[in-house]
């Protein structure tokens, strides 16, 4: 089975500053990783993929994520937090022998403060 | 050039009523997912369809079906409803099954209330 753990279900940051969402998976087999942001009344939107190749990948809107096998976390950041990115983010893992679902994690809201 | 849409935006309904929910995926998308995110949680698999076969379901009742039609549009149906059952009801499109290959495009969901 896989499962997903957003281990902060809110954060706050001032504009400017670093943003940090953590994400912990857990998975019998390789997995897939992505994070999603989701803003009101609007679609989930793609921000990154990892799927087995670098292990730091580049997302839209200057995000970026790591993954470590060795902690089996997949943590989102951003260095300077803007107001757009004021949403709801989630971390999302995908087993292509678990009939190819994604499996959401419970979501970070972020706050962003002038 | 039109991303996928969903309908109705809104729904109310009664406990044990049946609802139908619509989905028309942006052209070209053969593969649709359905899923359930109920308020403060993240979604949830229910569906997903590809070339009109299902390819994927969810720890979700038989209350729950779905059907994909040939011009690759795609309905949910849940029979007997239940209070629990009030969600914002995703769907997703991709060009093909393989969900961390093929990147999902979600539209903005039906919201539906069961009272």
């Amino acid at each position: 089975a896989q499962s997903v753990t957003q281990l902060d279900s809110h954060v706050s940051v001032s504009e400017g500053t670093p943003v940090l969402l953590r994400c912990n998976y857990s998975s019998s087999y390789s997995p897939s990783l992505f994070w999603y942001v989701q803003h009101p009344n609007k679609g989930l939107q793609l921000l990154l993929k990892y799927t087995s190749a670098a292990t730091l990948v580049k997302g839209i809107n200057g995000f970026e994520a790591e993954f470590k096998k060795s902690e089996t976390s997949f943590h989102l950041t951003k260095p300077s937090a803007h107001m757009s990115d004021a949403a709801e983010y989630f971390c999302v893992v995908s087993v292509l022998t678990a009939g190819n679902k994604l499996t959401f994690g419970g979501g970070t809201r972020v706050l962003v403060k002038p | 050039d039109a991303g996928v849409t969903q309908s109705p935006t809104h729904l109310i309904k009664t406990r044990g009523q049946h609802v139908t929910l619509r989905c028309s995926p942006i052209s070209g998308h053969k593969s649709v997912s359905w899923y359930q995110q109920v308020l403060g949680q993240g979604p949830q698999f229910i569906f997903q369809y590809y070339e009109k076969e299902e390819r994927g379901r969810g720890n979700f009742p038989d209350r729950f079906s779905a059907r994909q039609f040939p011009n690759y549009s795609s309905e949910l149906n849940v029979n007997a409803l239940l209070l629990g059952d009030s969600a914002l009801y995703l769907c997703a499109s991709s060009l093909g099954a393989t969900q961390d290959i093929y990147e999902q495009y979600f539209g903005p969901g039906t919201r539906l209330t069961v009272t």
